[in-house]
């Protein structure tokens, strides 16, 4: 069984600039979700998609992050305009079952670097 | 504010000794627990669930709960210098808007041969 799949590895941008992140999910898992982890931190939760709906997002800096995830299956986080402070690993992960039973399990991560 | 707190090390154990790692959380509506391990510049990878009190094994590792005292730890036999890594405690709960994990920082491992 394929993983969870996330591209680019590795982005280096400067600061105001626009990036993006794609993630696709282990096949039938119905729930995606993002995580931001910064050096020495564990991961922190960003957004939760349940199918193509959004479950929690209520750590999400909406005034400069944005997610998609269109037909149920790949997502798309977007962060416009980036800031220094946004220099972390961007996980991406996935679960069979919404509710207390959710084992989630995560994709390589891009690691974005902010200059 | 759910709080997920660990010790972070480093844990240093000798080849062959139980490593044990520990962790408190603050939310008492929590229900299932996890443990991932993280080596350095790679991400999480689950190794125990937990979702009883008592007891869970799995190969070399046992995972502990206590709900009551709000404890959930992570026993790992015959320590292998493959097991240095940072090892994450996860717990989730019901919020207002779904379930969530909440990590802690992570306890660093270190067995040395």
């Amino acid at each position: 069984e394929a993983g969870v799949a996330q591209s680019p590895r590795y982005k280096i941008i400067e600061k105001r600039q626009s990036v993006a992140f794609w993630c696709n999910p282990i096949s039938g898992h119905a729930t995606l979700y993002w995580y931001q982890q910064i050096l020495g931190q564990g991961p922190k939760l960003l957004i939760q998609f349940q199918n193509n709906g959004v479950v929690d997002d209520s750590q999400l800096p909406k005034d400069r992050f944005s997610a998609e995830r269109l037909k149920g299956v790949d997502s798309t986080l977007k962060i416009q305009p980036a800031k220094l402070e946004d220099s972390a690993v961007y996980l991406c992960a996935s679960s069979a079952r919404w509710g207390i039973y959710n084992e989630q399990f995560f994709g390589p991560g891009t690691r974005l670097t902010v200059l | 504010q759910k709080e997920v707190e660990q010790n972070s090390g480093p844990l240093s154990v000798p080849e062959g000794a139980i490593a044990s790692l520990n962790c408190t959380y603050s939310d008492r509506g929590s229900q299932s627990f996890f443990w991932y391990r993280q080596y350095s510049g790679k991400s999480p990878e689950l190794i125990m669930s937990i979702y009883s009190n008592g007891d869970k094994e799995d190969g070399r590792f046992t995972a502990q709960l206590n709900k009551a005292s709000q404890y959930v730890s992570l026993l790992i036999r015959d320590s292998q210098p493959s097991d240095s890594a940072t090892y994450l405690c996860a717990v989730n709960a019901k919020g207002n808007s779904g379930y969530a994990l909440n990590f802690g920082k992570g306890t660093s491992l270190l067995v040395t041969p």
